[in-house]
């Protein structure tokens, strides 16, 4: 049973440009959230899809913006990609809003 | 604003060692609490999950506690090993409508000395 996959694992965009990152939930889940950890911090959340829908988003501007695809995955897109950016974004996934998350490896975005 | 802080942000011990790491949290209408170990630039994986009606969980070397109504939560790690050090996060759901997030602390970070 495949656990939570996350594409690509390491990423290099320049300022300016655009990025998408996919995240595969676990199987049986059909809820995914997407975080960022800067480095030394705890992840902080971006955003979280249920049913297609956005259902609640964290403190990010709107250049921060997301995709569920009917069969659950989903992708993280971010546009005019700042130095700031640079960070392990990481997608967990889990049944509705039952108990528990299951995070993924994340995705290594740096931004130069 | 609904905060989680983690004491201390580093530790160092030597090997079978029993440590305590320590979470408190701003607000007690809390949904679960989670434990999860990082290692460098990898994701997180899940050690414990506390349910808000719960005092305490154990999964083998590990055990966490809850008291909702002091805003604390420890996790308990026995005979510590050199394979146990990692960054250590607590992780907060609160209750209510309409929240779904977890809410992190920054972390401890864990070195076991052999």
């Amino acid at each position: 049973d495949a656990g939570v996959t996350q594409s690509p694992t390491h990423l290099i965009k320049t300022r300016g440009q655009q990025v998408t990152l996919r995240c595969s939930p676990k199987s049986g889940h059909d809820t995914v959230s997407w975080y960022q950890q800067a480095l030394g911090q705890g992840p902080q959340f971006i955003f979280q899809y249920y049913e297609e829908e956005e259902r609640q988003r964290g403190n990010f501007p709107d250049r921060f913006s997301g995709h569920q695809f009917p069969n659950y995955s989903s992708e993280l897109n971010v546009n005019a990609l700042l130095l700031g950016d640079s960070a392990l974004y990481l997608c967990a996934s889990s049944f509705k809003n039952s108990y528990e998350q299951y995070f993924g490896p994340g995705t290594r975005l740096t931004v130069t | 604003k609904q905060e989680v802080t983690q004491i201390p942000a580093a530790l160092s011990v030597p090997e079978g060692e029993n440590l305590v790491l320590n979470c408190s949290f701003t607000d007690s209408a809390i949904y679960n609490l989670q434990w999860f170990r990082q290692d460098p630039g990898k994701g997180l994986t899940s050690l414990l999950l506390i349910q808000s009606s719960q005092r305490e969980q154990t999964s083998g070397r590990l055990n966490a506690s809850l008291d909702k109504s002091s805003g604390r939560s420890t996790l308990y790690i026995a005979a510590s090993q050199p394979g146990d050090s990692a960054t250590y996060l607590c992780a907060v759901k609160y209750s209510g409508a309409g929240s779904y997030q977890l809410t992190f602390g920054k972390g401890t970070k864990l070195s076991v000395i052999p």
